[in-house]
């Protein structure tokens, strides 16, 4: 595998279900991002992992839970969520400024 | 905070026509970022240049830092151009991409 990679590529998902989405990546780099896309609408950068910090969009609801057990893998566990929770969820990974992007799960909620 | 403005926002192309994107920006940037997001939604790194002019292929960009403005050229353009033109800024310390709303581009055969 090289880059970043994400699965599942698509995930439909029931408004009582928990599932998890997970972004690996294979380029030594030491930052990690979530990012929703929905239509019409600027990327949201929903969460941030570096070595400094980890920063979060205050405006991301508590049904979102990242984790991120080393610099090389980041999860988005999920619980509960609401039918605008469906987008294109995607990961990325930075050294510095310039950030490389997984392909991205679509998330469909029932 | 930073705006990113991306003009024009739709635009269609007969294959083989030339075409400028535009990249507005409100305030100083340490970073600049083109992207390509295909049909299938995946965000391909096009350039990263905070300033100065750089070219790939068919494709090459220019960042006038000074004037808070970026374009993106497109020579020759094929059906595989099709998508979604993004810029993305950052602006001091912060890891944060600012991003503009992008282009949608349709090349027609």
């Amino acid at each position: 595998e090289t880059g970043v990679t994400q699965t599942p590529r698509h995930l439909v998902m029931g408004m009582t279900n928990k599932k998890s989405l997970k972004c690996e990546q294979h380029l030594g780099h030491n930052a990690m991002y979530w990012y929703k896309q929905s239509a019409k609408k600027p990327l949201e950068l929903m969460f941030v992992y570096s070595l400094e910090e980890r920063v979060e969009n205050n405006s991301v609801p508590s049904r979102f839970s990242p984790e991120c057990p080393n610099s090389s893998h980041l999860f988005l566990h999920l619980h509960t969520l609401q039918p605008e929770d469906s987008a294109l969820y995607l990961c990325a990974s930075s050294q510095d400024y310039e950030q490389f992007f997984g392909p991205g799960t679509r998330l469909t909620v029932l | 905070g930073i705006q990113v403005e991306q003009s024009p926002p739709d635009l269609i192309l007969q294959e083989g026509a030339n075409s400028t994107l535009r990249c507005n920006f409100s305030d100083s940037v340490n970073n600049l970022q083109w992207f390509h997001q295909n049909p299938w939604g995946q965000l391909i790194n096009l350039f990263y240049i905070p300033s100065g002019t750089k070219q790939n292929g068919r494709l090459s960009a220019t960042t006038v830092a000074t004037e808070r403005y970026s374009l993106l050229y497109i020579s020759s353009s094929q059906t595989t151009d099709s998508g979604v033109y993004f810029c993305a800024v950052n602006a001091g310390n912060n890891r944060k991409l600012i991003w503009g709303l992008g282009t949608s581009l349709a090349v027609n055969p």
